[in-house]
């Protein structure tokens, strides 16, 4: 059974790091993409990126491009999301979802940044 | 870059069949394969169709998704309608490295 199964609810403060993961399992990891999606409080659906975790291939949104890194350890089948200075503009649930047409997509782990 | 634009709201009565539209802004919707996902309040989506119309293992025969190149438009259609159906509804299609969600439709069953 293909399984992404994502980390837990993040409470942090304006300015901090934070990486989120999704680990995949079920399937072979290395050969399938894994993208984020973010859904603000109450919005809808957006893409921010997707990396082919067998060579680290990443494309960006260009609205997210510069403000998050995506990356994967394939040795342990996991991506990974991460801010170095996060935002109050960054509270919202992140999902990770597998190949470019989200075919199994994890739980979700919701980011709350206030001071 | 495009845009696929859904209504923001459809609402039906049990047993009914809606349809939900997604229309792509510019390129055509059949160069690249449109997804649909469901979400249901305090849930992550999942995926109703895939590949323009593909449905997923366990996804009910009453859903399906059809494109029109002459509306440049893709389509969800839910027939025999249940109030489980009750979700947000999103398309999703993608060109070169970019991937594009529609803005949602909120379906109703009433």
């Amino acid at each position: 059974e293909v399984q992404l199964v994502q980390s837990g609810a993040e409470v942090k403060k304006p300015g901090e790091s934070l990486k989120i993961s999704c680990k995949g399992s079920g399937y072979s990891f290395t050969n399938y993409w894994i993208g984020w999606v973010r859904q603000m409080p109450g919005k809808g659906l957006e893409w921010m990126g997707i990396i082919y975790p067998g060579d680290s291939d990443t494309r960006y949104s260009p609205s997210f491009q510069g403000q998050v890194t995506i990356s994967a350890d394939k040795s342990i089948s996991t991506a990974y999301l991460q801010w170095s200075s996060l935002q109050a503009s960054d509270t919202a649930m992140y999902y990770c979802a597998r190949q470019w047409s989200f075919d199994y997509w994890g739980q979700g782990s919701l980011v709350t940044v206030s001071s | 870059n495009f845009i696929l634009t859904q209504p923001h709201s459809v609402s039906e009565s049990p047993g009914k069949t809606v349809t939900i539209s997604c229309t792509r802004s510019s390129g055509t919707i059949a160069s690249n394969f449109v997804q649909w996902y469901q979400q249901r309040p305090g849930s992550a989506p999942t995926t109703v169709i895939s590949e323009h119309n593909r449905r997923p293992s366990g996804v009910p025969d009453r859903f399906s998704g059809s494109i029109d190149s002459s509306s440049n438009s893709a389509s969800l259609t839910i027939s025999g309608l249940k109030t489980e159906d009750e979700a947000d509804y999103y398309c999703q299609s993608y060109d070169g490295s970019n991937q594009v969600f529609g803005g949602g439709t909120k379906l109703t069953v009433l």
